[in-house]
């Protein structure tokens, strides 16, 4: 059974930094891309970052502007997010996803941005 | 960025009656392979959301046969040919062809 656990949320003020992680387990981590989705309390859902299995390639949604930055440590089956310079309108859950994947001719899965997993959330509040 | 617009923000059901959600993308969500690069989400009240379309018209593992999912092109209809209590929560549709990803503000079905 795919588990994802996040964790690395809390209260900060704004300016500050923050980093999250996400624990993956029950599925082979590193033959699938990986994402974040974030959802501001009682709103919809923003795609945040999304990874390659190997990290090659790399995507952010449009309103972060360089300040969050999305890796992965395949041989730990971990996810991170570094959040830097952290405003009000960053408050909300993150969850960490795993992407569905299209088979390929190897293990590694082509990346097909549906998403099949998520975990239970992290809840990140900006407040001075 | 693609913009996914939903109708209708709710939407009340009554059990055993069918339902269907809409959503359009301001541009084309077609692949050149084929594909349509369009999943429906079912976020359940307190819970993470989950898959239950993707690419246009596939369910995904475990989702009963009662939804379905159409459309090309920029239109595209999730349908739910006879509701069941369980099926309340709020449903999103999300385009996966054009970076960066964007999801549609949703649509919260209910029970009358």
């Amino acid at each position: 059974e795919v588990q994802l656990v996040e964790s690395g949320g809390g209260m900060v003020q704004p300016g500050r930094s923050l980093r999250l992680s996400c624990a993956a387990s029950g599925f082979t981590f590193e033959n699938y891309a990986m994402h974040w989705v974030r959802q501001a309390p009682g709103k919809g859902l923003e795609w945040v970052a999304g990874i390659s299995w190997n990290s090659a390639s790399v995507g952010y949604g449009g309103s972060l502007k360089g300040r969050f930055t999305i890796s992965r440590d395949n041989a730990k089956n971990s996810l991170s997010l570094q959040m830097n310079n952290l405003r009000v309108e960053d408050t909300a859950f993150y969850y960490c996803v795993k992407d569905k994947g299209e088979e390929s001719s190897s293990p590694v899965t082509i990346p097909s941005f549906s998403f099949d997993s998520w975990g239970p959330g992290t809840l990140v509040t900006v407040s001075s | 960025d693609i913009v996914m617009t939903q109708s209708p923000l709710s939407l009340p059901v009554t059990p055993g009656e069918p339902a269907s959600i809409s959503c359009r993308s301001s541009q084309s969500l077609l692949h050149t392979n084929g594909y349509i690069y369009l999943d429906w989400y079912l976020q359940k009240p307190g819970q993470s959301p989950q898959l239950l379309i993707y690419l246009g018209s596939n369910r995904a593992s475990g989702v009963p046969d009662r939804f379905s999912g159409s459309g090309s092109g920029t239109d595209f209809t999730l349908r739910i040919s006879r509701v069941e209590a369980e099926d309340v929560g709020v449903y999103f549709c999300m385009q996966g062809l054009h970076a960066p990803l964007t999801f549609g503000g949703g649509t919260k079905v209910e029970i009358k």
